[in-house]
């Protein structure tokens, strides 16, 4: 049983490019979360998916940031226009339902932003 | 001020040791309490979850909440080289039937042998 997958495992971007970084949840998982962890700092919640559906995007900025869960495929991550401060670990996380925390996240490996 | 700070360390200990890891926090709606370790380059792996106030153990590793001082605690017993990492305390409370975890910055741990 696979876990979280992630992809790619770093990505390379120059400033003004887009950048779409994929998510596959584990088996039998609906529910995606996404944060983004700089360096030295925690991780800092982006946006909450069920599949189709945003449930909570606080976290994400307004601009350039953009998230879907479709119904078929990975969730993805899309930052349009990077910029240097674009330049993270972004880190997708799954869970059964929306009792995650009573089973626990489960994190992929993430995939390693580089805005040059 | 944060809603939840974390020492950053590093902290270097010899193999063996007892390791004692803390965090502080100022919502007092967090009932929900867990610690992530992260190896370099990885993904944060949960090691232990809590719920409210209270001790848990498992193995090595013991939980500890302390709501009223609104501060946990992770202690791992008999440390490793293989504990170096880096371990996150993480939290949340119960808002609109799901889970937004709020991080800590982590904290760094080097067991030396």
């Amino acid at each position: 049983n696979a876990g979280v997958m992630q992809n790619p495992r770093h990505l390379v971007r120059r400033r003004g490019q887009e950048a779409r970084l994929r998510c596959s949840p584990m088996k039998g998982h609906s529910h995606v979360y996404w944060y983004r962890q700089l360096p030295e700092e925690g991780l800092k919640f982006m946006v909450y998916l069920q599949k189709e559906n945003i449930i909570d995007e606080s976290g994400m900025p307004k601009e350039r940031f953009s998230a879907e869960f479709p119904k078929e495929g990975p969730s993805i991550l899309r930052i349009q226009q990077v910029v240097r401060g674009d330049s993270a670990a972004y880190f997708c996380a799954s869970s059964m339902d929306s009792g995650g925390l009573l089973y626990g996240y489960t994190f992929g490996s993430g995939t390693r932003l580089t805005v040059v | 001020q944060k809603e939840v700070e974390q020492d950053p360390g590093p902290l270097s200990v010899p193999e063996g040791a007892i390791v004692s890891l803390n965090c502080t926090y100022s919502n007092s709606a967090f009932q929900y309490f867990m610690w992530y370790r992260q190896y370099s380059r990885k993904g944060p792996e949960l090691l232990m979850y809590t719920y409210s106030s209270g001790n848990k153990e498992d193995g090595r590793f013991t939980a500890q909440v302390d709501k009223s001082s609104k501060y946990i605690s992770l202690f791992i017993r008999d440390s490793q080289p293989s504990d170096s990492a880096t371990y996150l305390c993480a939290m949340s409370g119960d808002s609109g039937g799901y889970n937004k975890l709020i991080f800590g910055a982590g904290t760094r741990l080097a067991v030396h042998p």
